[in-house]
């Protein structure tokens, strides 16, 4: 399983940008590269996922290099409300369906 | 209506006892998971199940059994619990897939906490 490897904790202050690195060296080659974005007392929720290059949807934007060996989720203009965990997640529903590493998580606190 | 759910939300009980937790989906998902997510928030995949059948099996005490008694339910029962159990379990299902990509949909959680 691919290992991946986070900040344990960033910093920000309302309407700034964030980036979040994951590094994960093992990647597979089937592996997709997923996020999801954790509050206090709920279980993670999907926030974006990426197999290479750059995906964006309503919430974020993940940037992927070519070597796949790490990975960038980007908030955008944070507010408050985005204080939460944020979990990188390699792996994929393969025929051992659901083999997936979750990272440690980064802990983002937004400031006002 | 609530996509994975879970009961109970909070389950408090003595070292030696035996408990279950119910997990519930109504997404029409073939995979479910177990995880455990200890006080450091470190997020642990236990067991995978799809189509009822047991796909991962985590490093895991054998205490802990799953049971899958169709596409929709995985329940998680614990023997002879311990101080070490306490943690907050959560339940996941995610569609089966032709390819590799997937989304994972978790359930609130279920605190237990063993005293």
């Amino acid at each position: 399983l691919a290992k991946t490897t986070q900040p344990i904790s960033m910093d920000s202050y309302e309407g700034q940008e964030v980036n979040i690195t994951c590094s994960h060296n093992n990647i597979a080659t089937n592996d997709y590269i997923t996020w999801y974005q954790q509050f206090p007392s709920q279980g993670p929720r999907f926030i974006i996922q990426g197999y290479k290059t750059k995906v964006t949807n309503e919430v974020a934007s993940l940037f992927i290099p070519a070597d796949r060996k790490s990975s960038t989720l980007s908030l955008p203009r944070v507010s408050l409300s985005d204080t939460a965990v944020y979990y990188c997640l390699v792996g994929g529903h393969n025929t051992n369906a659901g083999k997936s590493t979750f990272g440690d998580g980064t802990t983002l606190t937004v400031k006002p | 209506d609530t996509a994975v759910s879970q009961t109970p939300k909070y389950l408090v009980t003595q070292m030696g006892n035996d408990k279950s937790i119910k997990c519930e989906q109504n997404l029409g998902h073939d995979t479910m998971y177990w995880y455990k997510q200890d006080s450091k928030k470190f997020l642990k995949i236990m067991f995978s199940y799809n189509n009822k059948e047991l796909i991962i099996n985590e490093t895991v005490p054998n205490r802990f059994s799953p049971k899958s008694p169709d596409k929709a339910h995985l329940n998680l029962h614990i023997n002879s619990l311990e101080l070490g159990d306490s943690a907050v379990y959560f339940c996941a299902s995610s569609p089966a897939s032709a390819g590799y990509k997937y989304e994972q949909y978790f359930g609130p959680g279920t605190r237990l906490t063993v005293t």
